[in-house]
């Protein structure tokens, strides 16, 4: 099996909060983890890859300081968003994947709403 | 011209009929291509991962891939209400280095199996 799991699966929070999402590989270890967003009916837009124990690599126009991404185990990532406003509310979806020619098993994402 | 082209639907069939979903792309160092299925506020689940040329089946799920053609294929056989969702076709290059870890999508196809 390949499980990735992603909590929280909602958030509601005021503008100026951080929220941290978490992002777990249950049965395999990840080398690699990707966070991505979505837009309404839209494709994946992915914001930045991590390799364990390295700094993420973000896409162009994607605020390092902005997504904080923390890939400490083979088997843990974190995206804080902070200082969130209502313009980052989104959908919020991490993936996984094995070393090599593996694919990316994807979490069932977060919805962040910022008031 | 993007580098992969989907059609986004919607696309409604009865149930119980073959559906052909559809993605080309432009890309000739695409190796690696996967379908994936999303449900609604869900993550993208990885339904079929073939390497190069030739078809791969699984239960009633059939994928194709044509490189010359830079055509790939998802065959839905005796589809069902509960096959309705999004489909994802994705694809990267050979090997580990970060640029081939990477994605790219098409934008998704919108189906609807209708009882």
């Amino acid at each position: 099996g390949a499980v990735v799991s992603q909590h929280p699966s909602r958030v509601i929070c005021k503008s100026g909060t951080s929220v941290k999402i978490e992002c777990r590989s249950l049965d395999f270890q990840a080398t690699t983890m990707f966070w991505y967003r979505q837009f309404p009916k839209q494709s994946l837009m992915l914001m930045a890859t991590s390799n364990e124990g390295s700094k993420a690599t973000y896409e162009q126009g994607v605020e390092k300081d902005k997504f904080l991404i923390n890939h400490a185990s083979l088997t843990l990532s974190t995206l804080t968003v902070t200082s969130a406003h209502p313009e980052d509310s989104s959908f919020y979806i991490c993936s996984a994947k094995r070393q090599g020619n593996q694919p990316q098993h994807f979490g069932d994402g977060t919805r962040l709403s910022i008031l | 011209q993007k580098e992969v082209e989907q059609d986004p639907g919607p696309l409604s069939v009865p149930e119980g009929a073959i559906v052909s979903l559809n993605c080309t792309y432009s890309n000739s160092a695409f190796q690696y291509f996967m379908w994936y299925r999303q449900y609604s506020r869900k993550g993208p689940e990885l339904l079929m991962y073939t390497y190069s040329s030739g078809n791969k089946e699984d239960g009633r799920f059939t994928a194709q891939v044509d490189k010359s053609s830079k055509y790939i294929s998802l065959f839905i056989r005796d589809s069902q209400p509960s096959d309705s969702a999004t489909y994802l076709c994705a694809m990267r290059g050979v090997g580990s280095n970060f640029g081939n870890e990477k994605l790219t999508f098409g934008t998704g196809t919108r189906l609807t199996i209708i009882p």
